[in-house]
């Protein structure tokens, strides 16, 4: 069974950089499909953010680009997100998700809450 | 990348069906059969309920059905259950590598 869990600090101060890694069991990540990351600012709706493909191959939400990075660890068996210059604006519960044919989110994490506060 | 537009609400009484919509461009829905549909309840994580515009992954029932007309899908729920009471989102892939979700429905069941 795949699982996914995020993981990372719950509270970032503004203009610094969100960290967050994705580890995933049940399932090798060097073994194919895409793998993103995807947020949910409280009470709003759903915000594609990035992916990234087994072998390294990225793809950027445009409206984000410039903050994000994402990559991956095939040893460990994770991916991460950072996103850089954050603000209150991007408070959100972080989802990562394993994504297949047509970007669908098969799998998902559970979430985890990252507020923007000094 | 705009998001999908969708009626922000949508309701229905027990045993009714009820069609959420999901606008996009030729760019999104309209020039891809990648459109999926996820369901979501209160501080979970979305769940997979229609993917390719009209399929359904292993395990949600058939009441939960998908189509898609030029630039708009729709998901329709039938036969009401007070547990379909959730948020639905669309999404649709939109090309290189991108993806784009919808605003959300609120789905009461009354």
């Amino acid at each position: 069974q795949v699982q996914l869990q995020e993981s990372g600090p719950g509270l970032v101060k503004p203009s610094e950089t969100l960290s967050l890694t994705c580890a995933v069991s049940g399932f090798s990540i060097s073994s194919g499909y895409y793998w993103g990351w995807i947020r949910q600012p409280p009470g709003k709706g759903l915000e594609w953010i990035a992916s990234i493909y087994h072998t390294g191959i990225t793809s950027y939400n445009s409206s984000l680009k410039s903050r994000v990075t994402i990559s991956v660890d095939t040893s460990k068996n994770q991916f991460s997100l950072k996103l850089g210059s954050v603000t209150a604006a991007d408070t959100a519960v972080y989802f990562c998700a394993r994504q297949e044919v047509g970007l669908r989110a098969q799998y998902w994490g559970q979430g985890t809450l990252v507020t923007v506060s000094s | 990348q705009s998001a999908l537009t969708q009626p922000p609400s949508a309701s229905g009484s027990p045993g009714q069906s009820v069609t959420i919509s999901c606008t996009g461009t030729s760019s999104d829905v309209g020039g891809y059969n990648f459109v999926s549909w996820y369901q979501q309840h209160p501080g979970k994580a979305p769940k997979l309920m229609i993917y390719e515009v009209s399929k359904r992954p292993s395990g949600i029932p058939e009441r939960f059905s998908g189509s898609k007309s030029g630039s708009t899908a729709s998901l329709t729920v039938s036969g009401l259950q007070a547990e379909d009471e959730a948020d639905y989102y669309c999404s649709s892939y939109a090309g290189s590598n991108n993806v784009v979700f919808g605003e959300g429905t609120k789905l009461t069941v009354l």
